[in-house]
């Protein structure tokens, strides 16, 4: 999992609240990304970002939101417009988001499975 | 749209014997390909990748990659599987023109038996 870390293991949520999943990173990498994973779906990407104070949507963002005020760190919020956010939720990052980093790895997280009671 | 498919859901082997986890891919333009292996509740770990070069890829513990342009495919290879390599694998293909579009298989689930 490298110097990817995520928290907490284990989250559970009750209808109609808001929780924060954390990522860190100590790798120095500009890019950040998180994924859902559903079983059998492989892995969906959420929001991303290239650089600090800068993110874009992935293909599934609705109900979810981001922030990126410091290069190691790119917490998600899983909000309560999330109508079915029971899943398995992976940090990764890269080197670069730029055209210059298309061979650079995704370095993953250890991941996040966020339960809805 | 860049996209991969891992045809087989499972598959089986016994241990000591070759194993292949097979990966096609469409991609406009050259192809970055990645292999990717989690074991349960973990994370994704890198195996290896293809961006140019040599369409044999060796990666980390004993795991080799062919990339074959004409068949558009990236298998993943071992020679001789291990209990220990029963887990779930992800290949993957960048966007070429978005480094921030890498697009996952549904993954194949790998069971070496004793």
């Amino acid at each position: 999992d490298g110097g990817i870390t995520q928290s907490p293991k284990y989250l559970f949520r009750k209808e109609g609240q808001n929780v924060t999943l954390s990522c860190e990173q100590n790798l120095n990498h500009d890019a950040m990304y998180w994924y859902r994973q559903d079983p059998g779906q492989g892995l969906r990407l959420i929001y991303y970002s290239q650089i600090v104070n800068d993110f874009q949507k992935g293909d599934i963002a609705e109900g979810y939101s981001v922030s990126r005020e410091k290069k190691e760190s790119f917490p998600l919020t899983v909000t309560s417009a999330q109508k079915n956010p029971t899943a398995f939720y992976l940090c990764a990052s890269s080197r670069t988001g730029t055209s210059g980093g298309r061979a650079d790895t995704q370095y993953f997280g250890p991941g996040t499975r966020l339960t809805v009671l | 749209a860049q996209s991969v498919a891992q045809p087989e859901d499972q598959v089986n082997v016994a241990e000591g014997n070759p194993l292949t986890v097979k990966c096609t891919y469409s991609v406009s333009g050259n192809p970055y390909l990645f292999w990717y292996v989690q074991y349960p509740n973990r994370g994704l770990q890198f195996l290896l990748k293809y961006i140019t070069g040599d369409n044999l890829v060796k990666g980390s513990y004993g795991f080799e990659a062919e990339f074959n342009k004409s068949q558009t495919s990236f298998h993943l290879k071992k020679p001789s599987a291990l209990v220990s390599d029963s887990a779930l694998y992800f290949c993957a293909v960048r966007d070429p023109d978005n480094n921030n579009d890498m697009r996952f298989g549904a993954g194949t689930r790998l069971t070496v038996k004793p």
